[in-house]
């Protein structure tokens, strides 16, 4: 695609309740992130993907997050029982190549979660 | 873990005028990149300026440029000109020869027409 594609833009859910969002990154961009942006604070790195591989998922706040690239392409963030502290604007972005070059991160609009 | 310091929450410039960013960060890398992006309110963040650990030379894009200090591990973001489109959240971010990307809390610039 043209850029950096998330689904969806707006999600409410309750507390306790089960989400997935999903990210169709640039065609071809071997690497995809997951960040965690809370309002007036920058982004927070949540994931890393090489392909299908996940890389790093040190960010991951807990074992409730789950995400996947099973075919390298698009990836989708779960989040099981969702919690208040879960409300966030849920950034992702890919970039070009996996080796060391020059590529910077483009992003998406983001998915704000809100949990009531 | 390498840290991204933006120490200015808020900053305003008039219409026209030079306004700068700073950004410092810290790291025991030697080879790394740095980078401004941009996030207007529509969230979705572009790049600004980049900047490569090794080349002495401070990158320069139109109205954009930096004061790239690697001694003392700064990074400022100037803006020359400034104009109402460049109101925005400003984020500095240091990418690791991980590939990993560190960013700053933001700077909220408003531009005063």
């Amino acid at each position: 695609g043209a850029g950096v594609s998330q689904s969806p833009r707006y999600k409410v859910a309750k507390r306790g309740q089960d989400v997935a969002l999903r990210c169709d990154p640039i065609s071809g961009h071997v690497s995809l992130f997951w960040y965690q942006q809370a309002l007036g604070q920058g982004p927070e790195f949540l994931t890393y993907f090489q392909n299908e591989a996940q890389l790093d998922k040190s960010g991951l706040p807990s074992d409730r997050f789950f995400a996947e690239r099973p075919e390298g392409s698009v990836s989708t963030l779960k989040i099981q029982r969702t919690q208040q502290e879960d409300s966030a604007v849920y950034l992702c972005a890919s970039s070009l190549r996996r080796t060391w070059d020059t590529g910077e991160l483009f992003f998406g609009e983001g998915s704000r979660l809100t949990v009531l | 873990a390498q840290t991204v310091t933006q120490s200015q929450p808020e900053m305003s410039v008039q219409e026209a005028e030079t306004v700068t960013l700073s950004c410092t960060y810290d790291t025991s890398e030697s080879d790394y990149y740095l980078f401004w992006y941009k996030q207007p309110p529509s969230r979705q963040m572009i790049l600004v300026i980049r900047q490569e650990a090794y080349k002495q030379q401070n990158a320069t894009e139109n109205r954009f440029s930096v004061n790239f200090q690697k001694a003392a591990k700064s990074f400022s973001l100037k803006i020359s000109d400034s104009q109402l489109g460049d109101a925005a959240m400003y984020f500095c971010a240091y990418r690791s020869t991980g590939n990993q990307f560190y960013f700053g809390t933001g700077t909220s610039l408003t531009v005063i027409p």
